[in-house]
């Protein structure tokens, strides 16, 4: 079965450093990645996710992930962060051969607090 | 373009008594979620509806809960009797059909505490 690890629960950073959050997943074929963000008080919306393509991926607010097959990984990084990217950030994993992302499975979340 | 809109953003009731939360999802989307939040357990599937059909109900955590969805631009879940374990946050969620790999849009949740 597949699973997701994000490997740190929170991160401190200060403002204008960069950073990476950590995700691995455990699965036997290939795979779908995503990366959401969730700001205080606010639903989760999507940061980028992998599909197929180019292992670098690029999203919203400056955020990009590198999809590493043979680590089985997929960090997000950012290479200087604001005090408005507080928030907590999950990975997720779904399989290419479902019909539905109802399956996606969800990381347990990584908490981003940047300080000035 | 309207996003997910879930009513009430905010309740607190107490023990036993029933809450519904209401959700219209993004207009063209045919897949709708409910998930649950909270901090010992992260997010999790509650049930999944497609075409307003209910798919996928294995994460209801008991029979006080119950979903449903009468059109493709509505849906309730009720919690009767509510109870304190139940205070979490829950968010209603819609997807275009396509696949996996499709995004999911959530809209702003429902912060419920049970007292």
């Amino acid at each position: 079965a597949q699973s997701v690890t994000q490997l740190d629960s929170q991160v401190p950073v200060f403002e204008e450093a960069p950073v990476e959050l950590r995700c691995n997943y455990s699965s036997s074929v290939s795979v779908y990645l995503f990366w959401y963000v969730q700001y205080p008080n606010q639903g989760l919306q999507l940061l980028l996710k992998y599909l197929s393509g180019s292992t670098l991926v690029k999203g919203i607010n400056g955020f990009e992930a590198e999809f590493n097959k043979s680590q089985t990984s997929f960090h997000l990084r950012k290479p200087s962060v604001h005090i408005s990217d507080t928030a907590e950030y999950f990975c997720a994993v779904s399989d290419p051969a479902a019909g539905n992302n109802r399956k996606l499975i969800w990381g347990l979340g990584t908490s981003l607090a940047v300080n000035p | 373009d309207a996003g997910v809109i879930q009513s009430p953003r905010h309740e607190v009731t107490e023990m036993g008594q029933e809450v519904t939360l209401r959700c219209k999802p993004i207009s063209g989307h045919n897949s709708l979620f409910w998930y649950r939040q909270t901090m010992m357990r992260g997010l999790e599937l509650l049930i999944y509806f497609n075409n307003n059909v209910p798919i996928d109900d294995s994460g209801m955590p008991e029979d006080r809960f119950s979903a449903k969805m009468p059109n493709a631009s509505f849906s309730t879940l009720k919690i009767q009797p509510s109870e304190p374990r139940d205070s979490a946050v829950y968010f209603c969620a819609s997807s275009p059909d396509g696949g996996s790999g499709n995004t999911i849009y959530f809209g702003e949740g429902s912060w419920l505490t049970v007292v």
